[in-house]
């Protein structure tokens, strides 16, 4: 499984775009990159995952360049309720395994 | 839609007692299951995962062990806990083929269960 690495911790204020990059260089072909949000006391959710160039949903858009060594979580517009862990991951198509790293620490303030 | 739960929700035990924790996904049928651990102000470390009844595989050595009695139901569970089993624990469960077609496994957390050792 492809290591990432990310921030560990990244402050904002209420109202800008956060973009938070993870670098994974040893990505494989059929590797997708996973985003997940996670607040205290409770499980990660699933944010976006993407293969290459951009995707976007209601909740972020994640920029993937040619290369696919890394990859860049934005959040339009954050709110004091984006306080949150972001993690990074890499999973491969068909796989099982999922691993998480530390992930960034994301703290908005008013 | 499909549902995931977990109990119990805390519990505090003394150290050299048993521990059952539980886990059932509803509305899915063969799903794949998993059991995290995050200790406090760390990250997820995978635990255990199943991707069918009586196919368990351990990511780490552990007084900890899991089974999957029935198709939906996975549960964790230690003869004698140590201090250092406390923590969150997380199950979560994805979709079996997830990824085979289009993108790759996404995982659906249940509410976890905070243990703490004594």
């Amino acid at each position: 499984l492809a290591k990432t690495t990310q921030p560990i911790s990244m402050d904002s204020y209420e109202g800008q775009e956060v973009n938070i990059t993870c670098s994974h260089n040893n990505i494989a072909t059929n590797d997708y990159i996973t985003w997940y949000q996670q607040f205290p006391s409770q499980g990660p959710r699933f944010i976006i995952q993407g293969y290459k160039t951009k995707v976007t949903n209601e909740v972020a858009s994640l920029f993937i360049p040619a290369d696919r060594k890394s990859s860049t979580l934005s959040l339009p517009r954050v709110s004091l309720s984006d306080t949150a862990v972001y993690y990074c991951l890499v999973v491969p198509r068909g796989g099982f395994k999922t691993i998480f790293g530390a992930g960034t620490r994301l703290f908005v303030k008013a | 839609s499909q549902t995931i739960h977990q109990w119990p929700a805390t519990l505090v035990q003394p150290v050299g007692s048993p521990l059952s924790l539980e886990c059932t996904v509803e509305g899915t049928s063969n799903p794949n299951l998993y059991w995290y651990r995050q200790a406090a102000g760390r990250g997820l470390q995978l635990l255990f995962y199943s991707v069918g009844i009586g196919q368990i595989s351990s990511e780490v050595p552990q007084n900890l062990s899991a089974s999957r009695p029935q198709d939906r139901q996975f549960i964790l569970s230690s003869k004698k806990l140590l201090l250092s089993d406390s923590g969150f624990y997380l199950c979560a469960w994805s979709q079996v083929g997830a990824g085979s077609t289009s993108g790759a496994n996404v995982l659906t957390f249940g509410a976890g269960s905070r243990l703490t050792v004594l």
